[in-house]
Formats: structure tokens, C-alpha cells, sequence
């Protein structure tokens, strides 16, 4: 089955860059997803990747996909304090839209 | 922009009661996920309906049951509660009939059971 691993702790320095990584098992996912979570509120959906595509640019946000290893990478220019949160990744099942979640990412932003 | 709403927002319940949480997709979605995420765990897929029928089924005990209505709203039924179903429950829609993989989070249901 599909199984989906992040490091779980990430501190940065306001305004240096954020790189939180992903690794996935499931190498016919077709979609790769990240989602920020705050304390004690939902998941909110911050940007997708298709499996065909290598990077993917919305803003302060960079997704890298590296399909061969299996590996999926949010980077976040200029990190601010509004940035701490927890993220986590998720993969798409195959031949299914639900989604299968990592371990989630708890990132401190330092002021 | 309007998005998914559930309720209610919180719930406390005691063991072998039941409970229902309700969720209202975004317009025009016509898929609906749920998820439930224990306390400092990953969300884990529960079950999820397109146009009315069930299309997927994850980890979803039992005691639990849900349904998507004519309104493309869904319930999910929770029976005999134990402690261990103290969680946040999130529901998600998504627009799978334009190949849309875009999938909206509600801001969840906490339920504890005492």
C-alpha cells in the first residue's frame, strides 16, 4: 500500500527558505499534493503537482518532483512567522481520488 | 469564495452513544471524502461518495456508516462511540466530473468521547 514519510520537525529563521521533503511509495500516483494545517484548524490546500511534471512555481512556493526516487520537495521563499505550521504531503491513490497522507512537517518559524 | 462546511464544529459524546456529523461540499462538487485525524496523527481516508453512490472505502470501522443525499450533502453515522474515535473528522469535496483533483478541506468536527 501507499506509504508517505516526512521529517517531522523543521525550524528556519524568518525570511531564509523552507525546504520541507516527501518521500512516496506508490509509483503510479498521479497526483502529489501539500497542505498546511495551524493549530487546531483544517487542512487548506496550498499547491498540487501532476506525476508528469518536474516543478511547479505559485508564488513563494517551488514544488520539485523527482519521480525516480520518489520524492517531492515544498520550498518556501522568505519564510515568515505566519509560515509555522504543520504540512503535510499526500499522494493520490492509484485508480482512487482519496488521499493518502505523510507524517506532517511541523515547521517553527523563528522570529 | 464559498467552502465546505461541517457541523457541528464540535461535539462531546459519551462511550455507546451515537453521533452524526454533517458536511455541505462546495457548490458544484459532486464528491465528498472523509477523513479522520487523531491527535497528533496524519489524516487517515475514511470513505468517500461520488454523484450519490460510494466510491471509495478506506479505514472506516464498522460502527460507522455514511451516505451522500440528493443535495450532495453527506453524514457520517457513528455508532457505539469508544474512546479511541475521539478525533478530528474532516470532510473534503472535490469536482471529479471536470478531472478536477483539487480536493477542499472543511474546517473539521472535534468529537470526544467520555
Amino acid at each position: 500500500g501507499e506509504d508517505v514519510e516526512q521529517s517531522l520537525f523543521l525550524s528556519v529563521r524568518e525570511g531564509d527558505s523552507s525546504v520541507i521533503n516527501c518521500t512516496y511509495t506508490d509509483s503510479s500516483s498521479t497526483y502529489l499534493y501539500w497542505y498546511k494545517q495551524e493549530p487546531g484548524a483544517g487542512l487548506q490546500l496550498l499547491t498540487y503537482i501532476f506525476s508528469n511534471m518536474d516543478m511547479k512555481q505559485d508564488q513563494r512556493l517551488t514544488v520539485l518532483l523527482n519521480k525516480k526516487d520518489k520524492h517531492l520537495s515544498l520550498r518556501i521563499a522568505d519564510t515568515q512567522t505566519g509560515d509555522s505550521a504543520i504540512y503535510f504531503c499526500a499522494e493520490a491513490a492509484t485508480g482512487a481520488n482519496n488521499l493518502f497522507f505523510g507524517t506532517g512537517t511541523r515547521l517553527t518559524v523563528i522570529p | 469564495a464559498a467552502g465546505v462546511i461541517q457541523s457541528p464544529r464540535h461535539l462531546i459524546k459519551e462511550k455507546r452513544e451515537t453521533a452524526t456529523l454533517k458536511c455541505y461540499p462546495i457548490p458544484r462538487h459532486d464528491t465528498v471524502y472523509w477523513y479522520q485525524q487523531g491527535p497528533g496523527q496524519d489524516p487517515q481516508f475514511l470513505i468517500s461518495f461520488y454523484e450519490k453512490m460510494q466510491s471509495d472505502k478506506g479505514s472506516i470501522p464498522d460502527r460507522f456508516s455514511a451516505q451522500q443525499f440528493s443535495d450532495y450533502h453527506s453524514e457520517l453515522n457513528m455508532s457505539s462511540l469508544e474512546l479511541g474515535d475521539s478525533a478530528l473528522y474532516f470532510c473534503a469535496s472535490s469536482y471529479t466530473s471536470v478531472s478536477s483533483y483539487e480536493q477542499y478541506f472543511g474546517p473539521g468536527t472535534r468529537l470526544t468521547v467520555t
